[in-house]
């Protein structure tokens, strides 16, 4: 059965302060691995990884993957209450049907950044 | 914007009634998901679309039913709610050669009493 497993589960800090948010994954068929952010309605897109090793940067969000270890994460920097949200990490794997993807997302990490 | 649109956004209704959500897209992708999102779960695949009249089952399709006769419209059904099915549904696509980003419609939030 795929899994993906998110750590921690809720986090608050400061503004200010700089997190770094897990992602593990045992799937089949592996394809890439995404992040999203959810405030309070649909995920928006944040990465798509799907190398191992290489960095990839939006400001002050990073995330790299490693697909050895199967796993991610996702660095916030300077972090500013606008970043309160659900994190989000899926992992696409290909599914038999006329070469459809799924994406099996984790629980997500709730981030509470306090003034 | 990626062009989806679900229907309706808010409903109630009681145990044993059948509920129908429409998913709706401008941008003719060939793929359409379905997700329900409860606490603790994350998003959940229902069932997903690779065409019209192409359909298959996600991780959880027990009580659920979709069609697909037009490229734009998804549709979700419950034959005969049940409380379990109280959840967000989130409708998604994925444009054609990417290799797994999903766009993902507003939500429509279900309360079955």
């Amino acid at each position: 059965e795929d899994k993906v497993v998110q750590s921690p589960l809720s986090l608050v800090v400061h503004e200010g302060d700089t997190v770094t948010l897990n992602c593990s994954y045992e799937v089949t068929n592996f394809r890439s691995l995404l992040w999203y952010k959810q405030e309070k309605k649909a995920p928006t897109f944040l990465f798509m990884l799907t190398s191992s090793g290489i960095e990839k940067k939006s400001g002050r969000l990073s995330s790299i993957l490693d697909k050895k270890e199967l796993f991610s994460i996702l660095n916030i920097t300077a972090t500013q209450t606008g970043d309160s949200a659900v994190y989000l990490c899926a992992v696409a794997n290909l599914i038999s049907s006329g070469s459809a993807r799924q994406l099996t997302f984790g629980s997500g990490t709730q981030l509470t950044v306090l003034p | 914007d990626a062009g989806i649109t679900q229907s309706p956004r808010h409903k109630v209704t009681e145990t044993g009634t059948p509920v129908t959500l429409r998913c709706h897209q401008t941008e003719n992708h060939r793929y359409m998901y379905w997700y329900r999102q409860d606490p603790g779960h994350g998003l959940r695949l229902i069932h997903y679309s690779y065409g019209v009249k192409d359909t298959d089952k996600g991780e959880v399709s027990d009580g659920y039913s979709v069609s697909r006769s037009k490229t734009e419209d998804f549709l979700l059904t419950l034959e005969s709610a049940t409380s379990s099915q109280t959840s967000v549904y989130f409708c998604a696509i994925r444009p054609s050669g990417n290799t797994g980003e999903l766009f993902f419609g507003e939500g429509s939030r279900l309360t079955v009493l």
